[in-house]
């Protein structure tokens, strides 16, 4: 089974600056086939239910705010939050879907003002 | 407007069985791979189980083969997930989303919590 590793566990980042949060996978993502990584971002924000931010490590999913943008390659992933918003107060998972069954999420990184 | 409702959580004994339910509205039920991802309380996500849009094909997570079974009736737009032998451990709320490609998972319901007690 692919493992997805998050960095950090939590993070305080001020209204308007930015957060990083670091994904990694315990192999490579990437099909060299396609050229594209197989790792998806999420937000689940308290007492809601996960909404997907981002997929192929860096396509945004349609309605979300252009400040949330995803990069990476092979084995390591970042989403960046540009301008932190009291909105974006939420739990961040990452997600493989490379290798499946099963798909893997990594632990979560909580992220707050 | 997208809607995922899923039904059937409750309080089930150790050993017993229980089925959830996720009606689907404003999307395409039929052309799209389904999923349920479980949710502990405090933790993160699990992924439990997908079926193909047709129905003919479904996998699972180790910690719930030949214990769960996902189906789904298109005609219904509902999707399913047939829980037996249920243990402590399965205690969350189940999550059923719809998954682009058998990729990732792009709509999500509310959840139905599961709780697994004597």
């Amino acid at each position: 089974d692919i493992v997805m590793t998050q960095s950090p566990d939590s993070l305080a980042v001020s209204l308007g600056e930015r957060a990083t949060i670091n994904c990694k996978s315990s192999q490579s993502v990437l099909n060299n086939a396609n050229k594209k990584n197989y790792i998806a971002w999420y937000q689940q924000r308290p007492g809601q239910s996960p909404r997907l931010l981002i997929y192929w490590a860096s396509t945004r999913e349609s309605g979300v705010p252009d400040r949330f943008s995803g990069s990476g390659s092979g084995t390591d992933f970042t989403l960046t939050i540009s301008r932190l918003q009291a909105e974006d107060v939420a739990v961040y998972y990452c997600q493989q879907y490379y290798r499946t069954p099963p798909y893997t999420f990594g632990q979560g990184t909580k992220l707050e003002i | 407007e997208v809607q995922l409702l899923e039904s059937g959580g409750g309080l089930v004994q150790p050993g017993g069985s229980l089925r959830l339910s996720c009606l689907v509205s404003g999307f395409t039920f039929r052309s799209y791979g389904m999923s349920w991802v479980r949710q502990a309380p405090g933790k993160g996500l699990e992924w439990v189980s997908i079926i193909t849009a047709s129905g003919d094909s479904a996998t699972y997570a180790e910690s719930v083969k030949g214990r769960f079974t996902i189906s789904r009736d298109n005609s219904k737009k509902t999707l399913y997930l047939q829980m037996n032998s249920v243990r402590v451990e399965d205690t969350a709320v189940y999550y059923c989303a719809s998954s682009v490609g058998m990729w990732y998972f792009d709509l999500w319901g509310r959840g139905t919590l599961v709780t697994v007690s004597s």
